[in-house]
């Protein structure tokens, strides 16, 4: 069965700060990676996604895969207050498009 | 951006009761979703639902949890009848499924308490 770690479990930066979140899975043959945000009683929003190995960017935002170390991370260049919330990532296996969450990371980003 | 309203946003039920959570899907979603998460947990695949039919579901989901979309109207969860360890925060879900799309909406969850 998937499972699906984050690190740190909270994390205070300040603002204008690189803010780095981890996330490592356990089954090699993971396909669909992605980044969901939460904030505080509002419902999960997704961030971003990606299949292959490699970076993406959109933004403020980055997220570096690396499947044979069954990693995936999240970068948040010049952090703001705005990114206070949870992050939290998902990994889906085969086809039957029903992701495992981690549980999560709290991100808070002092002025 | 396309919303998922859940209702009602709490709900408190004595032990052994049923009750039914709501879920209004964004309209033009083809799967719909059931996820749980006990209080400092992660959040844990239910069920999910496609075309009137459960696709799969989790052994979280026990022989007193339903799920139903009657005539495209609301998705619903209903258990019963309920026990002290359903009490949960239930969050549902859908995607359009159109194109091999898999970003999940979420609606903002159901904390249902069971006494």
């Amino acid at each position: 069965q998937q499972k699906v770690q984050q690190s740190p479990e909270s994390l205070i930066v300040p603002e204008g700060a690189m803010t780095s979140l981890n996330c490592t899975f356990s089954d090699s043959a993971s396909q669909y990676f992605a980044w969901y945000r939460q904030h505080s009683g509002k419902a999960p929003k997704a961030l971003m996604s990606i299949f292959s190995n490699g970076e993406k960017e959109e933004g403020r935002f980055t997220i570096h895969l690396n499947k044979a170390s069954l990693h995936f991370s999240l970068h948040i260049r010049d952090s703001q207050p705005s990114d206070s919330a949870l992050y939290l990532c998902a990994v889906r296996t085969g086809g039957n498009y029903k992701p495992t969450f981690g549980k999560g990371t709290s991100l808070v980003v002092h002025p | 951006g396309p919303k998922v309203l859940q209702i009602p946003s709490h709900q408190i039920i004595d032990m052994g009761q049923m009750v039914t959570l709501n879920c209004d899907p964004v309209s033009n979603h083809l799967y719909f979703y059931w996820y749980k998460q006990i209080l400092g947990q992660q959040m844990e695949f239910l069920v999910n639902f496609y075309n009137g039919k459960v696709m799969e579901k989790s052994k979280l989901f026990k022989d007193q949890f339903s799920v139903e979309r009657p005539d495209g109207s609301y998705f619903t969860l209903k258990i019963q009848p309920t026990a002290l360890e359903d009490s949960a925060v239930y969050f549902c879900a859908s995607r359009t499924g159109t194109g091999g799309a898999e970003t999940l909406y979420f609606g903002s969850g159901t904390r249902l308490t069971v006494l």
